[in-house]
């Protein structure tokens, strides 16, 4: 059972538009939620992180948005940039837990 | 940010050897790490939590004696893979924490085995 959902496994974007990345999640015991970028053979790359206590969190082109009641989160880049391609995991822990990790998006900018 | 090394980065082996995969933290002391395996187009899933000077904790369904964790030191964690299948191929991934909190990790490159 995934506790943690990224329905869309791949995305295309023009550059210089917003690219919004989707994630659902099940566990309501889930009270921290991070993104994650990753290269082709390379190691995930911390991009941003939201607590369940805030619905927005902003860092530069990067905002992740938290709907508890949704139980549902997306981040959004912009501008997108061609350096975005990638595939962006979602990922949630619950307190003291590991973190579960979705299958990823994979995110392709568009010139 | 903190740094994290895997090596060797790409592995290919026949079936039934042993596979030493080695996760070094760089420039800090990393009480905990973790060792993930992801397979192509799936999620990262954790395999096992080890501390430093003590056995490893494996996630449900990883055998312990299969994949063997060495947490010697606090900037060193080895994994191996103890007589290797073809099913065992994948992305071997692992990352480090400082805190030893879960939610402040920092991933290491990746391993890719190739198990023929």
């Amino acid at each position: 059972d995934q506790q943690v959902k990224q329905n869309s496994p791949s995305l295309s974007v023009q550059e210089g538009r917003i690219s919004i990345l989707n994630c659902d999640y099940t566990n309501s015991m889930f009270d921290y939620f991070l993104w994650y970028k990753k290269y082709p053979a390379e190691g995930p790359t911390f991009l941003i992180s939201i607590s369940s206590i805030k619905d927005k969190n902003e860092d530069g082109r990067f905002t992740v948005f938290l709907n508890k009641s949704a139980k549902h989160l997306s981040l959004h880049i912009v501008p997108s940039q061609p350096g975005d391609s990638a595939v962006y995991f979602c990922a949630a822990s619950a307190v003291d837990d590991k973190i579960i990790f979705g299958k990823g998006t994979r995110l392709h900018i568009l010139p | 940010g903190a740094v994290v090394s895997q090596h060797p980065s790409r592995v290919i082996c026949k079936s039934g050897t042993s596979v030493k995969i080695e996760c070094r933290s760089l420039d800090f002391q990393a009480t905990t790490m973790f060792w993930y395996r992801q397979f192509p187009k799936q999620s990262l899933m954790l395999m096992a939590t080890s501390n430093e000077g003590s056995k490893a904790t494996y996630e449900q369904g990883v055998e312990k004696d299969k994949f063997l964790i060495n947490h010697a030191s606090l900037t060193l964690s080895t994994l191996t893979v103890t007589s290797a299948h073809p099913e065992d191929s994948s992305f071997y991934i692992c990352s480090a924490s400082v805190s030893g909190v879960v939610n402040e990790q920092f991933f290491g490159p990746g391993t890719r085995l190739t198990v023929l």
